[in-house]
Protein backbone atom coordinates (compact mmCIF):
# COMPACT_ATOMS: atom_id res chain seq x y z
CA UNK A 1 0.00 0.00 0.00
CA UNK A 2 1.18 3.63 -0.65
CA UNK A 3 1.23 4.98 2.94
CA UNK A 4 2.40 8.77 0.94
CA UNK A 5 1.01 9.51 -2.25
CA UNK A 6 2.00 12.71 -4.34
CA UNK A 7 -0.59 12.55 -7.24
CA UNK A 8 1.05 14.59 -9.49
CA UNK A 9 3.72 13.08 -11.57
CA UNK A 10 4.80 16.83 -13.28
CA UNK A 11 4.14 20.37 -12.73
CA UNK A 12 5.23 23.37 -15.02
CA UNK A 13 5.44 26.62 -13.61
CA UNK A 14 6.37 30.13 -15.11
CA UNK A 15 10.02 31.63 -13.88
CA UNK A 16 8.94 33.77 -11.01
CA UNK A 17 5.36 32.29 -9.80
CA UNK A 18 4.70 30.21 -6.97
CA UNK A 19 5.27 26.13 -6.97
CA UNK A 20 2.93 24.42 -4.59
CA UNK A 21 3.43 20.67 -4.58
CA UNK A 22 0.91 18.46 -2.61
CA UNK A 23 1.60 14.81 -1.22
CA UNK A 24 -1.24 12.99 1.02
CA UNK A 25 -0.51 10.08 3.37
CA UNK A 26 -2.37 7.54 5.22
CA UNK A 27 -0.57 7.01 7.96
CA UNK A 28 -1.65 8.55 11.09
CA UNK A 29 1.37 7.42 13.37
CA UNK A 30 3.73 9.67 11.09
CA UNK A 31 5.15 12.75 12.87
CA UNK A 32 7.77 13.75 10.72
CA UNK A 33 8.30 14.75 7.23
CA UNK A 34 10.69 16.03 4.78
CA UNK A 35 10.92 17.48 1.41
CA UNK A 36 14.21 15.96 -1.06
CA UNK A 37 15.00 17.38 -4.41
CA UNK A 38 16.84 15.03 -7.01
CA UNK A 39 18.77 16.35 -10.01
CA UNK A 40 19.12 13.43 -12.38
CA UNK A 41 22.53 11.36 -11.93
CA UNK A 42 22.22 12.19 -7.70
CA UNK A 43 21.07 11.21 -4.79
CA UNK A 44 17.92 13.45 -3.19
CA UNK A 45 18.72 16.25 -1.46
CA UNK A 46 17.59 16.90 1.74
CA UNK A 47 15.50 20.64 1.22
CA UNK A 48 13.10 21.26 3.97
CA UNK A 49 10.96 19.59 7.07
CA UNK A 50 8.48 20.03 9.58
CA UNK A 51 7.89 18.63 12.68
CA UNK A 52 3.81 16.71 13.32
CA UNK A 53 3.86 19.74 16.27
CA UNK A 54 3.76 22.54 14.05
CA UNK A 55 1.61 23.13 10.77
CA UNK A 56 4.12 25.54 8.78
CA UNK A 57 8.17 25.72 8.14
CA UNK A 58 9.82 28.18 6.55
CA UNK A 59 13.48 28.14 4.76
CA UNK A 60 14.20 31.44 2.49
CA UNK A 61 11.70 30.46 -0.37
CA UNK A 62 10.78 27.27 0.82
CA UNK A 63 7.88 26.97 3.51
CA UNK A 64 5.81 23.63 4.00
CA UNK A 65 2.31 23.41 4.85
CA UNK A 66 1.08 20.50 7.34
CA UNK A 67 -2.75 19.66 7.87
CA UNK A 68 -2.82 16.82 10.17
CA UNK A 69 -6.59 16.55 10.00
CA UNK A 70 -6.28 16.06 6.12
CA UNK A 71 -3.29 13.85 6.70
CA UNK A 72 -1.44 16.39 3.34
CA UNK A 73 1.33 18.80 3.60
CA UNK A 74 2.33 20.96 0.52
CA UNK A 75 5.79 22.55 -0.21
CA UNK A 76 5.52 25.94 -1.59
CA UNK A 77 8.50 27.51 -3.62
CA UNK A 78 8.44 31.62 -4.04
CA UNK A 79 9.15 32.75 -6.02
CA UNK A 80 10.55 29.77 -8.42
CA UNK A 81 13.31 29.75 -10.23
CA UNK A 82 15.19 27.81 -13.27
CA UNK A 83 17.31 25.81 -10.70
CA UNK A 84 14.33 24.64 -9.17
CA UNK A 85 13.65 22.04 -12.02
CA UNK A 86 13.61 19.06 -10.71
CA UNK A 87 12.49 15.81 -8.94
CA UNK A 88 10.62 16.90 -5.98
CA UNK A 89 10.02 13.83 -3.30
CA UNK A 90 7.73 13.92 -0.28
CA UNK A 91 9.18 11.88 2.47
CA UNK A 92 7.28 10.92 6.14
CA UNK A 93 8.59 8.75 9.03
CA UNK A 94 7.89 8.47 13.11
CA UNK A 95 8.87 8.64 16.31
CA UNK A 96 9.58 4.73 16.87
CA UNK A 97 11.14 4.09 12.92
CA UNK A 98 14.19 5.16 11.27
CA UNK A 99 13.09 4.50 7.62
CA UNK A 100 11.90 7.08 5.36
CA UNK A 101 8.41 6.39 3.76
CA UNK A 102 8.48 8.14 0.29
CA UNK A 103 5.82 9.19 -2.16
CA UNK A 104 6.12 9.05 -6.14
CA UNK A 105 7.86 11.98 -6.48
CA UNK A 106 6.58 14.87 -8.96
CA UNK A 107 8.37 16.65 -11.38
CA UNK A 108 9.17 20.33 -11.43
CA UNK A 109 9.81 22.09 -14.50
CA UNK A 110 10.54 25.81 -14.59
CA UNK A 111 10.17 27.77 -17.66
CA UNK A 112 11.70 31.02 -18.60
CA UNK B 1 33.89 16.64 0.13
CA UNK B 2 32.38 14.89 2.62
CA UNK B 3 28.98 13.62 1.66
CA UNK B 4 27.99 9.78 1.26
CA UNK B 5 30.01 8.00 -1.45
CA UNK B 6 29.00 5.29 -3.31
CA UNK B 7 30.70 2.73 -5.37
CA UNK B 8 30.22 1.79 -8.14
CA UNK B 9 28.52 5.07 -10.27
CA UNK B 10 26.96 2.13 -12.83
CA UNK B 11 26.99 -1.88 -12.67
CA UNK B 12 26.07 -3.75 -15.63
CA UNK B 13 25.89 -7.79 -14.57
CA UNK B 14 24.39 -10.77 -16.24
CA UNK B 15 21.47 -12.77 -14.47
CA UNK B 16 22.59 -15.25 -12.02
CA UNK B 17 25.59 -13.28 -11.19
CA UNK B 18 26.68 -11.61 -7.61
CA UNK B 19 27.23 -7.88 -7.23
CA UNK B 20 28.88 -5.72 -4.71
CA UNK B 21 28.12 -2.25 -3.77
CA UNK B 22 30.22 0.33 -1.43
CA UNK B 23 28.78 2.92 1.06
CA UNK B 24 30.98 5.33 2.62
CA UNK B 25 29.06 6.89 4.74
CA UNK B 26 29.29 10.81 6.14
CA UNK B 27 32.08 9.91 8.90
CA UNK B 28 30.16 11.48 11.92
CA UNK B 29 26.84 9.49 11.36
CA UNK B 30 26.22 6.42 13.02
CA UNK B 31 23.27 5.39 11.02
CA UNK B 32 23.49 3.79 7.90
CA UNK B 33 20.70 3.38 5.28
CA UNK B 34 20.01 1.19 1.74
CA UNK B 35 17.01 1.81 -0.54
CA UNK B 36 15.97 0.91 -3.81
CA UNK B 37 14.61 3.19 -6.97
CA UNK B 38 12.86 1.93 -9.47
CA UNK B 39 11.97 4.18 -12.76
CA UNK B 40 9.25 6.43 -11.59
CA UNK B 41 9.16 5.50 -7.98
CA UNK B 42 10.17 6.50 -4.90
CA UNK B 43 13.58 5.42 -3.03
CA UNK B 44 11.92 2.16 -1.27
CA UNK B 45 13.56 1.20 2.23
CA UNK B 46 15.71 -1.89 2.03
CA UNK B 47 17.54 -2.20 5.75
CA UNK B 48 19.02 0.32 8.35
CA UNK B 49 22.31 0.07 10.77
CA UNK B 50 23.30 1.94 14.03
CA UNK B 51 26.62 1.40 14.37
CA UNK B 52 27.89 -2.29 12.94
CA UNK B 53 24.25 -3.12 14.48
CA UNK B 54 21.77 -4.05 11.60
CA UNK B 55 18.47 -2.88 13.33
CA UNK B 56 15.94 -3.23 10.90
CA UNK B 57 14.86 -4.92 7.53
CA UNK B 58 12.43 -4.88 5.15
CA UNK B 59 10.21 -7.36 3.29
CA UNK B 60 11.85 -6.39 -0.04
CA UNK B 61 15.30 -7.81 1.30
CA UNK B 62 14.92 -11.16 -0.01
CA UNK B 63 17.48 -14.07 1.17
CA UNK B 64 19.63 -13.26 -1.86
CA UNK B 65 20.59 -9.96 -0.32
CA UNK B 66 22.74 -8.81 2.43
CA UNK B 67 24.40 -6.33 3.78
CA UNK B 68 27.23 -5.58 6.34
CA UNK B 69 28.73 -2.92 7.93
CA UNK B 70 31.76 -4.01 9.54
CA UNK B 71 33.19 -1.74 12.79
CA UNK B 72 30.59 0.55 12.20
CA UNK B 73 32.22 2.42 8.54
CA UNK B 74 31.61 1.57 5.64
CA UNK B 75 29.10 -0.81 4.41
CA UNK B 76 28.45 -3.17 1.61
CA UNK B 77 24.99 -4.45 0.04
CA UNK B 78 25.51 -8.18 -1.81
CA UNK B 79 23.15 -9.42 -4.30
CA UNK B 80 23.85 -12.71 -4.77
CA UNK B 81 22.05 -14.79 -8.07
CA UNK B 82 20.90 -11.37 -9.61
CA UNK B 83 17.65 -11.34 -11.61
CA UNK B 84 16.33 -8.75 -13.87
CA UNK B 85 14.11 -7.62 -11.24
CA UNK B 86 16.83 -6.71 -9.12
CA UNK B 87 17.50 -3.87 -11.45
CA UNK B 88 17.55 -0.69 -9.76
CA UNK B 89 18.92 2.32 -8.44
CA UNK B 90 20.30 1.33 -4.88
CA UNK B 91 20.55 4.08 -2.80
CA UNK B 92 22.60 5.01 0.36
CA UNK B 93 22.37 7.35 3.63
CA UNK B 94 23.34 8.52 6.41
CA UNK B 95 22.00 10.54 9.75
CA UNK B 96 23.54 11.66 12.67
CA UNK B 97 21.24 9.33 15.13
CA UNK B 98 21.50 12.17 18.12
CA UNK B 99 18.20 13.12 19.91
CA UNK B 100 16.51 15.75 18.37
CA UNK B 101 15.32 17.24 14.78
CA UNK B 102 18.69 16.29 13.24
CA UNK B 103 18.00 12.50 13.90
CA UNK B 104 15.54 12.45 11.14
CA UNK B 105 17.57 13.66 8.30
CA UNK B 106 19.27 11.00 6.22
CA UNK B 107 21.71 12.42 3.50
CA UNK B 108 21.83 10.25 0.60
CA UNK B 109 25.02 9.41 -2.17
CA UNK B 110 24.26 9.71 -5.70
CA UNK B 111 23.57 5.79 -6.11
CA UNK B 112 24.60 2.73 -7.60
CA UNK B 113 22.74 1.94 -10.98
CA UNK B 114 22.68 -1.67 -11.57
CA UNK B 115 21.19 -3.48 -14.71
CA UNK B 116 20.75 -7.04 -14.97
CA UNK B 117 20.77 -8.46 -18.82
Amino acid sequence: DQQVKQNSPSLSVQEGRISILNCDYTNSMFDYFLWYKKYPAEGPTFLISISSIKDKNEDGRFTVFLNKSAKHLSLHIVPSQPGDSAVYFCAANWGGAQKLVFGQGTRLTINP
Amino acid sequence: DTGVSQNPRHKITKRGQNVTFRCDPISEHNRLYWYRQTLGQGPEFLTYFQNEAQLEKSRLLSDRFSAERPKGSFSTLEIQRTEQGDSAMYLCASSLGSKGVAKNIQYFGAGTRLSVL
